[in-house]
């Protein structure tokens, strides 16, 4: 079983619509929960950044957690078209220092259609 | 904002040609990875270093080594590059479990 699953998509939906992308995990010492942006051709970009259970808003994004289903979800509220591109969810059990690293979920493709 | 630059967008080698890819980022990160990235398989680690001089393999470390001489700078070496280490390859950095990463270095080995 792999640590953590993401559908790969790719997700097409229309300019404006509610966006929702998710992971789960099975690893109940993840912790640390992470969404990262990539646009083709491009470094992934940090979008948001939570601990542990519950939810975190910035702007038009929404990341929830929810450990005890181990699932994860990011929201993106009135769509654009920017906001085409890859987002992978990223989780880390590290109490430490950060340097055991982040297990990666593939990612989803999403297309916002104009 | 947190800067990491990495030496070459986009590289063209040579089977058995060494290849260098440097990393260099400007927040003090205590922390540097090297990954991999590649259609339907993800990114993936191959080395990481937690300490100027300290490293350690990530889950994918066969045919490359990795020299942190300086806490700001990672390079990632290709010792004989062989076309299936063609890839994308990007760097990260953090201080604690947020990684930033790098544009990426799209490599191409013929």
């Amino acid at each position: 079983q792999k640590e953590v699953e993401q559908d790969p998509g790719p997700l097409s939906v229309p300019e404006g619509a509610i966006v929702s992308l998710n992971c789960t995990y099975s690893n109940s010492a993840f912790q640390y929960f992470m969404w990262y942006r990539q646009y083709s051709r491009k470094g992934p970009e940090l979008l948001m950044y939570t601990y542990s259970s519950g939810n975190k808003e910035d702007g038009r994004f929404t990341a929830q957690v929810d450990k005890s289903s181990k699932y994860i979800s990011l929201f993106i509220r009135d769509s654009q078209p920017s906001d085409s591109a890859t987002y992978l969810c990223a989780m880390s059990a590290d109490s430490g220092g950060g340097a055991d690293g982040l297990t990666f979920g593939k990612g989803t493709h999403l297309i916002i259609q104009p | 904002d947190v800067k990491v630059t990495q030496s070459s967008r986009y590289l063209v080698k040579r089977t058995g040609e060494k290849v260098f890819l440097e990393c260099v980022q400007d927040m003090d990160h205590e922390n540097m990875f090297w990954y991999r990235q590649d259609p339907g398989l993800g990114l993936r680690l191959i080395y990481f270093s937690y300490d100027v001089k300290m490293k350690e393999k990530g889950d994918i470390p066969e045919g490359y080594s990795v020299s942190r001489e300086k806490k700001e700078r990672f390079s990632l070496i290709l010792e004989s590059a062989s076309t299936n280490q063609t890839s994308m390859y990007l760097c990260a950095s953090s201080f604690i479990h947020e990684q930033f990463f790098g544009p990426g270095t799209r490599l191409t080995v013929l």
